[in-house]
């Protein structure tokens, strides 16, 4: 059965901090993997995908990664603003069957002033 | 250009009452999907549709249906409402498989 697991399920830093992401997946066959944000009380917003051929993508502040062999993606936060409070959602799609794409249950970060 | 829009944004329903959920976007989008949100739990697909006239079950579909009469509209129903379906439900759309999903506001819903 397809899995994505996410740590930690909490995080509070304090603003300015940097703070780091896990993603770990056993989705297959591989196709991609996206970083989600989700602002409370709204849907969640797109932040990179990455296929399996890439190891870094870069938006902004947020730098995420992926290691194809270990099946593990992490999302990096730089300088971290209090607009970077918010739920974080990594979700792996798998190639063929119904494209259903399958989703972690998040990571919820509070920077604090 | 909306996007993804969710009609009502809230609604408190009384066991055994049914309503219905409207999902529309502007996107000419083919796949629609419909999820709840529990605290928790993380977002579950509930019913998706690769094409209009098309429906399929997702993860969680006891206790909902769905129709894709038109291409823009995904239209999710509770016949007889439950306090298990107490949930915050989102819609997404996206042009094709393994593309982004674009959400709508959601929808929170209490069943008492």
């Amino acid at each position: 059965k397809n899995q994505v697991e996410q740590s930690p399920q909490s995080l509070i830093i304090l603003e300015g901090k940097n703070c780091t992401l896990q993603c770990n997946y056993t989705v297959s066959p591989f196709s991609n993997l996206r970083w989600y944000k989700q602002d409370t009380g709204r849907g969640p917003v797109s932040l990179t995908i990455m296929t399996f051929s890439e190891n870094t993508k870069s938006n902004g502040r947020y730098t995420a990664t992926l290691d194809a062999d270990t099946k593990q993606s992490s999302l990096h936060i730089t300088a971290s603003q209090l607009s970077d409070s918010a739920s974080y959602i990594c979700v792996v799609s798998a190639r063929g069957g119904s494209y259903i794409p399958t989703f972690g249950r998040g990571t919820s970060l509070i920077v604090h002033p | 250009n909306a996007g993804v829009t969710q009609t009502p944004k809230f609604r408190v329903l009384k066991t055994g009452q049914s309503m219905t959920l409207l999902c529309a976007q502007d996107m000419n989008h083919e796949y629609m999907y419909w999820y709840r949100q529990d605290p928790g739990m993380g977002l579950r697909l509930i019913h998706y549709s690769v094409g209009e006239g098309t429906t399929a079950k997702g993860e969680v579909p006891d206790g909902y249906n769905v129709s894709r009469l038109k291409k823009q509209n995904f239209l999710l129903g509770l016949e007889s409402a439950a306090p298990s379906q107490t949930s915050v439900y989102f819609c997404a759309s996206s042009p094709a498989p393994l593309y982004e999903q674009y959400f709508g506001p959601g929808t929170r819903l209490t069943v008492t």
